[in-house]
């Protein structure tokens, strides 16, 4: 069964610290892999997509990577802050037709 | 702007009513889909639809049903099959099938 597994489910951290956010799938054949953010009560904001043939990808203070051996992502944010408190999902394309999704991590950055 | 619009934001159904969730794009995107979002769960695929006139069950299609008449709109009816609806839907859509998806805002539909 494919699935995709973020942990942990909450994450605390001091405002201008570096964060790493995690993400693990069952199964190595890939298409793509993208990761989202969401506040409360809101949509879906796509941060970063990485394509099965690429390591990582970078937009600003965030940088994806991706390790299909072991069946592994990353979500780095450098010098947090207070605005980038909201849930980070994972979702993970296998090629049918649909993104499977972990369940998030809560992310909060204290002032 | 190019994006998703989903409405309403909140939409409330008696029981044994249906009720229709609307999803309009103007990115020109072949394909589109419904998810289900319910607290602890991760999102669930219901339908989705790569080109008009065309349209497949997702994993939890039961209870559900869409058309898609035009390619910039992809309406979700709830029907009164549908034995636990109380969820928040997202609408996605995305070039073809497989590439990066975006997203509406959601509608949180809830049975009174």
């Amino acid at each position: 069964k494919q699935e995709v597994t973020q942990i942990p489910a909450a994450l605390s951290v001091p405002e201008g610290e570096n964060l790493v956010l995690n993400c693990s799938f069952t199964d190595s054949a890939i298409y793509n892999l993208q990761w989202f953010r969401q506040d409360p009560g809101k949509g879906l904001t796509s941060l970063l997509l990485i394509q099965s043939s690429q390591r990582e990808q970078t937009s600003g203070r965030l940088n994806a990577s991706l390790d299909k051996s072991s069946g592994r992502s990353t979500l780095y944010i450098a010098a947090s802050q207070p605005g980038d408190s909201a849930t980070y999902l994972c979702a993970v394309n296998f090629g049918n037709e649909k993104l499977t999704f972990g369940t998030g991590t809560r992310l909060t950055i204290i002032p | 702007d190019g994006g998703i619009t989903q409405s309403p934001k909140y939409l409330f159904r008696k029981e044994g009513q249906n009720v229709t969730l609307s999803c309009e794009q103007n990115l020109n995107h072949d394909a589109m889909y419904w998810y289900r979002q319910d607290p602890g769960q991760g999102l669930r695929l219901i339908y989705y639809s790569q080109i008009v006139n065309d349209f497949q069950k997702g994993d939890i299609a039961e209870g559900y049903s869409v058309s898609r008449e035009k390619k910039e709109s992809f309406p979700l009816t709830v029907t009164s099959a549908q034995k636990n609806p109380t969820a928040f839907y997202l609408c996605a859509s995305s070039r073809r099938l497989n590439t990066e998806a975006f997203f509406g805002q959601g509608t949180r539909l809830t049975v009174v």
